[in-house]
C-alpha cells in the first residue's frame, strides 16, 4: 500500500507474475478514482479510471477493484512485465479536477 | 502528436532570480494546472485554470505565479526562487467537464527539474 514515508512502498515481482498494488484513499465522498504510471524521468501517464458506482473495471492487462466500504482502490496488473516497474500513483476527485488528491506513490520492480 | 510540452526539463538557479517555466498544450483542452513532486510527499498542486484569463490557487501556492492568457500556455513564474521550491514540477492538462459533469483524464508533461541555490 501507499505511505506517507520517506521512502516509496515497493513491490517486487517476476516476470509473468500478477501484481497487486493497493491505495487507501481518505474522503468518502470522492467519487472518482484514477491510477497513473511514472516511469523514471517522465511525467504521470494515465492507466485506468473508474467511478463510485462502480466496483471493478478492467482494461487491457490491468483491473481497478473498488471496495467503498473501507475505502479501498488495487490496482491488478496480470502478467507482469519489465516494461511495467515504474512508480504507481492511486488519485481520488470528491469534486472536480480541482481537488484531484494524489497518493504517495508504490514502486513496482519486475525482474526478468 | 498530443502532448503537455514543458520548458525547460532542467534548470538550476539561484535564490531571488526571477523564473519563468513555460507549459503549452495541443489539445484544445480548457483544463491545465501546475504541480510539484518531492519525495514522501507525492504530487501537490499549485495552481489550476479552468480556462483562459480563469486561474485558481490549488494546494501549495505560496511563492508561484500563473498565467492563462492564451488556451494553450500555462506558465508557472517564481518572482523570487528560494531553495524550498527546488522540486520536480509538473504541468497537466485535460478537458474541462463544466459543472456536474465527469471528470477526464489529465495529460502530464514531463517534468522540469529545478534547483534554487
Amino acid at each position: 500500500g501507499e505511505s506517507v514515508g520517506l521512502h516509496l512502498p515497493t513491490l517486487s515481482v517476476q516476470e509473468g507474475d500478477n501484481s497487486i498494488i493497493n491505495c487507501a484513499y481518505s474522503n468518502s465522498a470522492s467519487d472518482y478514482f484514477i491510477w497513473y504510471k511514472q516511469e523514471s524521468g517522465k511525467g504521470p501517464q494515465f492507466i485506468i479510471d473508474i467511478r463510485s458506482n462502480m466496483d471493478k473495471r478492467q482494461g487491457q492487462r490491468v483491473t481497478v477493484l473498488l471496495n467503498k466500504t473501507v475505502k479501498h482502490l488495487s490496482l491488478q496488473i496480470a502478467a507482469t512485465q519489465p516494461g511495467d516497474s515504474a512508480v504507481y500513483f492511486c488519485a481520488e476527485d470528491s469534486s472536480g479536477y480541482s481537488t484531484l488528491t494524489f497518493g504517495k506513490g508504490t514502486m513496482l520492480l519486475v525482474s526478468p | 502528436e498530443a502532448q503537455v510540452t514543458q520548458n525547460p526539463r532542467y534548470l538550476i538557479t539561484v535564490t531571488g532570480k526571477k523564473l519563468t517555466v513555460t507549459c503549452s498544450q495541443n489539445m484544445n483542452h480548457e483544463y491545465m494546472s501546475w504541480y510539484r513532486q518531492d519525495p514522501g510527499l507525492g504530487l501537490r498542486q499549485i495552481y489550476y485554470s479552468m480556462n483562459v484569463e480563469v486561474t485558481d490557487k490549488g494546494d501549495v501556492p505560496e511563492g508561484y505565479k500563473v498565467s492563462r492568457k492564451e488556451k494553450r500556455n500555462f506558465p508557472l513564474i517564481l518572482e523570487s526562487p528560494s531553495p524550498n521550491q527546488t522540486s520536480l514540477y509538473f504541468c497537466a492538462s485535460s478537458t474541462s467537464p463544466g459543472q456536474g459533469a465527469q471528470n477526464e483524464k489529465l495529460f502530464f508533461g514531463s517534468g522540469t527539474q529545478l534547483s534554487v541555490l
